[in-house]
């Protein structure tokens, strides 16, 4: 079985600059989350999809933050525009509803952004 | 969700059991405890679940005191491979929503 995919999985870019992040769950899997992850921290929960339903996203910061799962499918987060302080890594993991599983979540190896 | 308590960092050798507390002492009755571990440059990774009865799979067990409020992780054999951050987290069954705390970091010592 094919884990979660996320590309890239390095990102440098300057401030102000826009920059995207793309997520493939693990097939099947209706629910996706994302999750920021500064250094030292562990992950902080940004936004929560259940199929293409955004049922979590109050800790997304709505001002320059947006997500999508237009097919509740794949998923983009976007930053628009980028500030020195969103430099962190960006997980995202995806989980079934019900079923034997539900409980875990499955994380993918993350996109790492350094904005200069 | 309730809060949890870990200790920053430990050590272990290689081979011997891992032992690895968990302070949550305001965890409510329909509350599990979940244990993941990240290894360095990867996402965290499930490894075991509990409500109040000792759980044991192929990777670790899991023990809860009776009154729930502390448990203990243990990995039997250790091996370098378990180098890791292991987060305790609380949380309802089916875990929408982990709040992941600090972690302690693991160091398995050759």
């Amino acid at each position: 079985e094919a884990g979660v995919v996320q590309s890239p999985r390095y990102k440098i870019i300057e401030k102000k600059q826009p920059v995207a992040f793309w997520c493939n769950p693990i097939s099947g899997h209706n629910t996706l989350y994302w999750y920021r992850q500064n250094l030292g921290q562990g992950p902080e929960l940004l936004i929560r999809y259940e199929n293409e339903e955004a049922v979590d996203d109050s800790q997304l910061p709505k001002d320059r933050f947006s997500a999508e799962r237009l097919k509740g499918v794949d998923s983009t987060l976007k930053i628009q525009p980028a500030e020195l302080g969103d430099s962190a890594v960006y997980l995202c993991a995806s989980s079934p509803i019900g079923g034997r599983n539900s409980y875990e979540q499955y994380f993918g190896p993350g996109t790492r952004l350094t904005v200069t | 969700d309730a809060k949890t308590t870990q200790p920053p960092s430990m050590d272990c050798a290689e081979g011997r059991a891992a032992n690895l507390p968990c302070n949550h002492s305001t965890i409510s009755g329909n509350e599990y405890v979940y244990w993941y571990r990240q290894i360095h440059s990867q996402g965290p990774q499930y490894i075991i679940h509990g409500l109040k009865n000792n759980e044991t799979n192929e990777m670790a067990s899991l023990i809860i005191t009776e009154d729930r409020k502390s448990s203990t992780l243990i990995l039997p054999h250790a091996t370098l491979r378990d180098t890791a951050v292991y987060y305790c987290i609380v949380g309802n069954f089916g875990n929408e929503k982990l709040t992941f705390g600090t972690g302690t970091r693991l160091t398995i010592i050759p």
